[in-house]
């Protein structure tokens, strides 16, 4: 089955650092690609998200590309700030048995320190 | 647009009450809706798949009696959580799915979830 794989936290940068979170996955089929963030006591937000291979998603000056070849589709920002601290998650959704499933990885927490 | 509301977004209840939890896609109609459960520090699992005026699919695991799903209409969904115990505890989060366009791609957008305690 689908299974989406994400590094553990906590990630604790300090503020303005480079950030890399990665993320990898297995699919039978052609899946897309998201990262969620979640804010304490939150729902999820869309992130950013990628529906086939080479397709970057950006949003909010973070960027993730689709890597086929790697199954890959890690998170980076070039330079984070304290308002960024939250959890992350890796996500693919593809079809199954008729309808749409998404599989999440296991989330990430980020802490950014002033 | 796209968004989802929950409510109620946080309940505490005693054991063996039931609590009834709805989520509605409020500027949209969601073709499907999904309820997830969170564990602390752990990721969402998949509880139930829904599609309005159709009986849901459970996921492996998950007691349908246990966690009854109602499907309203195109834009409610109805979490019901049955004679609820302190392991029920957790943070319960909908989602819904509308059409985009795109072949083999239906985005969810995600309620911002309830909190459920069971005394």
């Amino acid at each position: 089955g689908d299974s989406v794989t994400q590094m553990e936290g906590p990630v604790t940068l300090s503020e303005e650092a480079f950030l890399t979170i990665n993320c990898t996955y297995t699919a039978t089929g052609y899946p897309s690609l998201f990262w969620y963030v979640q804010y304490p006591g939150e729902g999820l937000q869309l992130l950013l998200k990628a529906t086939k291979a080479d397709d970057k998603g950006s949003n909010k000056g973070f960027e993730a590309t689709y890597r086929k070849e790697t199954t890959s589709f890690h998170l980076e920002k070039g330079s984070v700030q304290v308002s960024d601290s939250a959890v992350y998650f890796c996500a693919l959704s593809d079809r199954w048995e008729g309808y749409q499933k998404v599989t999440f990885g296991t989330g990430t927490k980020l802490q950014v320190i002033p | 647009g796209a968004v989802v509301s929950q409510h109620p977004s946080r309940v505490i209840c005693k054991s063996g009450t039931s609590v009834k939890i709805e989520c509605r896609s409020l500027d949209f109609q969601a073709t499907t809706m999904f309820w997830y459960r969170q564990f602390p520090k752990q990721s969402l699992m998949l509880m139930a798949t829904s599609n309005e005026g159709s009986k849901a699919t459970y996921e492996q695991g998950v007691e349908k009696d246990k966690f009854l799903i109602n499907h309203a209409s195109l834009t409610l969904s109805t979490l019901t959580v049955t004679s609820a115990h302190p392991e029920d505890s957790s943070f319960y989060i909908c989602s819904a799915s509308k059409s985009s366009g795109v072949r083999g791609y239906n985005e969810q957008f995600f309620g911002p979830g309830t909190r459920l305690t069971v005394l």
